[in-house]
This record gives C-alpha cells, structure tokens and sequence, in this order.
C-alpha cells in the first residue's frame, strides 16, 4: 500500500478483555515501531522489530502486553486483560532501516483505544 | 526531566508571521525528526535531519540542525491556517544500539489567525 495502515481506527473495550491491534507497514519497509501516545504521557515508544524479530521491548508496560510479526510485513499489538490506564491512541511506524543509519520512520494514523 | 524539551508548547500567530519551534536533546542526537500531527489523527512526517549544520526545507517550512547544541529548531515563514496543528520533534538517541527508536517532545500546539 501507499502508506503504513492500522486496523481497528478504533476500538471500545471493556476493563479485563484481551484487545489485538493490527499494523501493515509500508511494503518493504523492514523496521516497525509500535508507540503509544496519551494524554499524561505524550508518545512512548512500545516495542522495535526488524524482520520478524523484536530486539527491543525495553517500552512494553506490563507481561500484558505482547506483539508479534510475521513473515517481516503484518505486525499485531495484543493486550490481555486490559485496563483503564491502558485507553490511548496506539501508534505504528515503518522505516526501511538499514543497520547503520536512521532512516524516516513514516506512521499510521493509530488505533483509539477506549477500555471503560 | 524530559530527555527531549520542546519549546514553546503553544503558539498563537497571526496568519503570515514567521514562527519558531525549539527541540532540544540532553542526550546525543543520532537523528532527529519532525512531524505534524492534527487532533485525532496519526503523525505526517516532515522532515529528518542527521548532520549537524544540515538544513532542510518544504514548502514554507525549514528545519535546521545545531548538532553542538544537540537542538534543532523548525521556522515556518508566513504562516498559513494550514500550518495549524501540532508538531512534534522526535530524536533518534539509540546510539551504538541502532534500534532507530524514537523518543519525543511534548508537542507544540500552533493556531494560525486569519
């Protein structure tokens, strides 16, 4: 596609259910980015993948959160037993990253998330 | 404190003044990013600059880069209503980790009178 989608554009949940956010990148694009932006917190970076591995979680919250990503395109964010603190807007990015420089990271337009 | 400062957090201008956004880093700058971002929707990207010195321009907009002062400051000339929203600086600091992941300022809101 012409740019990084997500799916849900939003998605209203209640407190203790699991939720799965989807991002496809950016075709080629070998770097994803999972952020999370509230209101108290600003934009917070979750998890790095290249390919298919995750070298960095270091900004997962809690052992709630988890994500995967398979065949180095499709990415899904899963959060088990969701709760209020967890409501904001989650953002994903792809780069097409190489190993020794920063490259643009261009991003989706996000998943609103609601757990009441 | 903040590793990624942004000043000022909000701006009031009339349509066709000049503007200035600061963004600066207590950490190295590896690279570093600026996107607009409007109420409820996802982050556009503007530009990204690495070098230090290195300036970049689009449409009425030009970033610069201090890498000295690890700061880089974004100027909008005569300022549109579409110049409206909020812009957000993000800095690349992974360093030799190189995982590109970015953190980022507060944001700063502009409002363009017509």
């Amino acid at each position: 596609g012409a740019g990084v989608s997500q799916s849900p554009s939003n998605k209203v949940t209640e407190k203790g259910k699991d939720v799965e956010l989807r991002c496809d990148p950016i075709s080629g694009h070998t770097a994803l980015y999972w952020y999370r932006q509230s209101l108290g917190q600003g934009l917070e970076f979750l998890i790095y993948f290249q390919g298919n591995s995750a070298p960095d979680k270091s900004g997962l919250p809690s052992d709630r959160f988890s994500a995967e990503r398979t065949g180095g395109s499709v990415s899904t964010l899963t959060i088990q037993r969701t709760q209020q603190e967890d409501s904001a807007v989650y953002l994903c990015a792809s780069s097409s990253r190489p190993t020794l420089s920063s490259y643009e990271q261009y991003f989706g337009p996000g998943t609103r998330l609601t757990v009441t | 404190s903040q590793e990624l400062e942004q000043s000022p957090q909000s701006l009031i201008v009339q349509e066709g003044k000049n503007l200035t956004i600061n963004c600066t880093s207590s950490k190295t700058l590896y690279g570093l990013y600026w996107y607009k971002q409007k109420y409820g929707e996802g982050l556009i990207f503007l530009m990204m600059l690495q070098k230090g010195g290195e300036e970049k321009s689009h449409e009425k907009i030009t970033a610069k880069l201090d890498e000295k002062k690890q700061q880089s400051s974004l100027h909008i000339t005569a300022s549109q209503p579409s110049h409206a929203g909020i812009y957000l600086c993000g800095a690349d600091i992974s360093g030799s980790s190189n995982t590109g992941k970015l953190i980022f300022g507060q944001g700063t809101t502009l409002q363009v009178k017509p």
